[in-house]
């Protein structure tokens, strides 16, 4: 089954304690990227990455990093988070990063930061 | 730059009774435009897109969404609401690409018996 797999799908965790949400694809996609949604703001792109080895910032990259060694692979990592990150986060991907294409989504991950 | 509003945060409607969503959007470019549904403790899923080959969009689930250039808009219909409709639903416009997509702030919709 084509899918976006993000884990963990809940974490709970406190100020400073690094953490990484993991983010896989299993349909060969070049493009990914990262958003998180808040109530009333709607989604925000923190990350992308237009293919292998190559990343950008997004509208709200302060606090985040991504790599992106691996086609199927899309890591966002928050070094120090902060209560100011919690959020419900997604990863998505599309096959190529024309603005044609529809991403298809994970199931979230929300995160608590305390 | 591209940006997305939409208008009404919660909408309500009966069982059987049409479904309007309302979506505005701001684009530098000739845009592309989706909407997505998001249903409780899920992602985001495709209803529909546009990508200026026709103004009528048909999506899944019986919604349909028409593009009014002259009125910037993309609004998201379906004739006969569903207990099942119940969800979130986000439009978005994208330029060039993928990372110029923009949401927006999103739409409830509660069906009620």
């Amino acid at each position: 089954e084509a899918q976006v797999t993000q884990n963990p799908r809940y974490l709970i965790t406190v100020t400073g304690k690094k953490l990484t949400v993991t983010c896989s694809q299993n349909m060969n996609h070049e493009y990914m990227s990262w958003y998180r949604q808040d109530p009333g703001l709607g989604l925000r792109q923190i990350y992308y990455s237009m293919n292998v080895e190559v990343t950008d910032k997004g509208d709200v990259p302060e606090g985040y990093k991504v790599s992106r060694k691996e086609k199927r692979n899309f890591p966002l990592i928050l070094e120090s988070p902060s209560p100011n990150q919690t959020s419900l986060y997604f990863c998505a991907s599309s096959p190529y990063p024309g603005g044609d294409q529809p991403q298809h989504f994970g199931d979230g991950t929300r995160l608590s930061i305390l | 730059a591209q940006s997305v509003t939409q208008l009404g945060s919660h909408v309500s409607v009966s069982e059987g009774a049409l479904v309007l969503l309302r979506c505005n959007y701001s684009s530098s470019v000739p845009p592309y435009l989706f909407w997505y549904v998001q249903y409780p403790n899920q992602g985001l899923q495709l209803l529909l897109k546009y990508t200026s080959v026709a103004t009528l969009v048909k999506g899944i689930n019986g919604f349909e969404a028409e593009f009014k250039k002259s009125e910037t808009s993309f609004q998201l219909t379906k004739p006969s609401a569903h207990m099942s409709d119940a969800a979130e639903y986000f439009c978005a416009v994208s330029g060039y690409n993928n990372n110029d997509m923009r949401f927006g702030a999103g739409t409830r919709l509660t069906v009620k018996p």
